[in-house]
């Protein structure tokens, strides 16, 4: 069974600091997605990580792949209060043709002024 | 271009009814997945559609079904709803099976009561 466990699930955090946030899976897929999800609305696609080494930077976020040790990372950098959501990393693709995303219980990120 | 459509957005239910809920994804994709999300168990797969037939299905009861019109549009019913269905369901489109990306539409958030 395939699975995508992200931590840690709460963050809260100072505006200017930085912090990472972590992604790890279980399958050979090694297509990782980032999303967005502010609250009671849907899910906005920040990264989608496709190779090994793969960084990819919006803003004050970056993601990054490391396919070896099937692990992703999330790195808030100078948080601002706007980037206060939930994120949830996801998987799609278990090396057997099947491509339904699987997604992290998600981090809920509270950036406090 | 016009996103994910997703319709109600809101739907007040009984235990025992049934409910059909509408996706209509994004001109010219034609996989359809839907995902139901809820605070215990997270962002779940239901199933996907593509070419008018189900590709893949999550690990739901019988009671959750779905189908796939020839302009790509699906629908998804749940019969004799229980209060555990209470949930935002999530649409998701991409260009094909196995398409690299998905678009989420607003969700409907659904209340058994």
């Amino acid at each position: 069974e395939l699975k995508v466990e992200q931590n840690p699930l709460f963050l809260s955090m100072q505006e200017g600091k930085n912090y990472t946030i972590y992604c790890n899976y279980s399958t050979t897929s090694d297509r990782l997605y980032w999303y967005r999800q502010d609250p009671g609305k849907s899910l906005e696609s920040l990264f989608v990580l496709l190779s090994n080494g793969a960084v990819k930077q919006e803003g004050r976020l970056m993601a990054s792949l490391d396919t070896k040790a099937r692990l992703s990372t999330l790195h808030i950098t100078a948080a601002v209060h706007d980037l206060s959501a939930t994120y949830f990393c996801a998987v799609d693709g278990d090396g057997a043709g099947s491509y339904q995303l699987t997604f992290g219980k998600g981090t809920k990120l509270s950036v406090i002024p | 271009k016009a996103g994910v459509t997703q319709t109600p957005r809101y739907l007040i239910k009984t235990r025992g009814q049934q409910v059909t809920l509408s996706c209509s994804p994004i001109s010219g994709h034609r996989s359809v997945s839907w995902y139901q999300q809820t605070p215990g168990q997270g962002l779940q797969f239901l199933f996907e559609y593509f070419s008018e037939t189900q590709r893949n299905k999550g690990n739901f009861p019988g009671r959750f079904s779905g189908r796939q019109f020839s302009n790509s549009r699906s629908e998804m019913n749940v019969s004799t709803l229980e209060l555990g269905d209470s949930a935002l369901y999530l649409c998701a489109s991409s260009l094909a099976l196995g398409a690299l990306g998905y678009t989420f539409g607003s969700g409907t958030r659904l209340t058994v009561v």
